[in-house]
């Protein structure tokens, strides 16, 4: 079982640089969320979509852009790489259950992106 | 504005040895809560999902309880091992269910 799978899984990037993070799921989750991980930080929401066509910003949007243009991917863009950009990065999915009775998430492994 | 913490933030325990790890909400009108393992460089591994109307959930080893009216979920680990060492993370749905607020996390070592 797949899951949900993220790649990669470790980049560096110059300061300025653009790259996308990739993210599928094979579970026909409705919906799909970034987060990043910081240390002292915790997990922080950048955007999320609750299906295919619909984005929505998270808590630290600026400086990521995503689209959902298909139920299984949901990749995140990163415009102009800054050093405040370097972080682990996670994608998540789970069930769009309005009871909230079963909207357990599944989280991918992470990229490690460093920005120098 | 929901704040999830988590205490102790690290453990240290003999193999074999039972603990209770915690788990604190301030606003009570959550849907669920879920806890998660995170092993060092790792992703997120999903342990158990306690609904709002559950008291426990059990899964092997693992026994989660839920009390909403006082703002706390624990998580019990049997007989721990090695294996158990990582991080426990627990969180609940908040922003119309759109993210998830994560604890602080417990860091765990189980030693031989």
């Amino acid at each position: 079982n797949a899951g949900v799978t993220q790649t990669p899984k470790f980049q560096v990037l110059k300061t300025g640089q653009s790259m996308t993070l990739q993210c599928a799921q094979d579970m026909n989750h409705e919906y799909m969320s970034w987060y990043r991980q910081d240390p002292g930080m915790g997990l922080r929401l950048i955007h999320y979509s609750v299906g295919a066509g619909i984005t929505d910003q998270g808590e630290v949007p600026n400086g990521y852009n995503v689209s959902r243009s298909t139920t299984e991917d949901f990749p995140l863009r990163l415009l102009s790489a800054a050093p405040s950009q370097t972080s682990v990065y996670f994608c998540a999915s789970r069930l769009r259950d309005f009871s909230f009775s079963n909207t357990e998430a599944f989280f991918g492994q992470g990229t490690r992106l460093t920005v120098v | 504005k929901q704040e999830v913490t988590q205490i102790p933030a690290a453990l240290s325990v003999p193999e074999g040895e039972n603990l209770v790890l915690n788990c604190s909400f301030t606003d009570s009108a959550i849907y669920n809560l879920q806890w998660f393992r995170q092993d060092p460089g790792k992703g997120l591994t999903s342990l158990l999902l306690i609904q709002s109307s559950q008291r426990e959930q059990t899964s092997g080893r693992l026994n989660a309880s839920l009390d909403k009216s006082s703002g706390r979920s624990t998580l019990y680990i049997a007989a721990s091992q090695p294996g158990d060492s990582a991080t426990y993370l627990c969180a609940v749905p908040t922003g119309g269910g759109n993210k998830l607020t994560f604890g602080t996390g417990t860091q765990l070592k189980v030693e031989l």
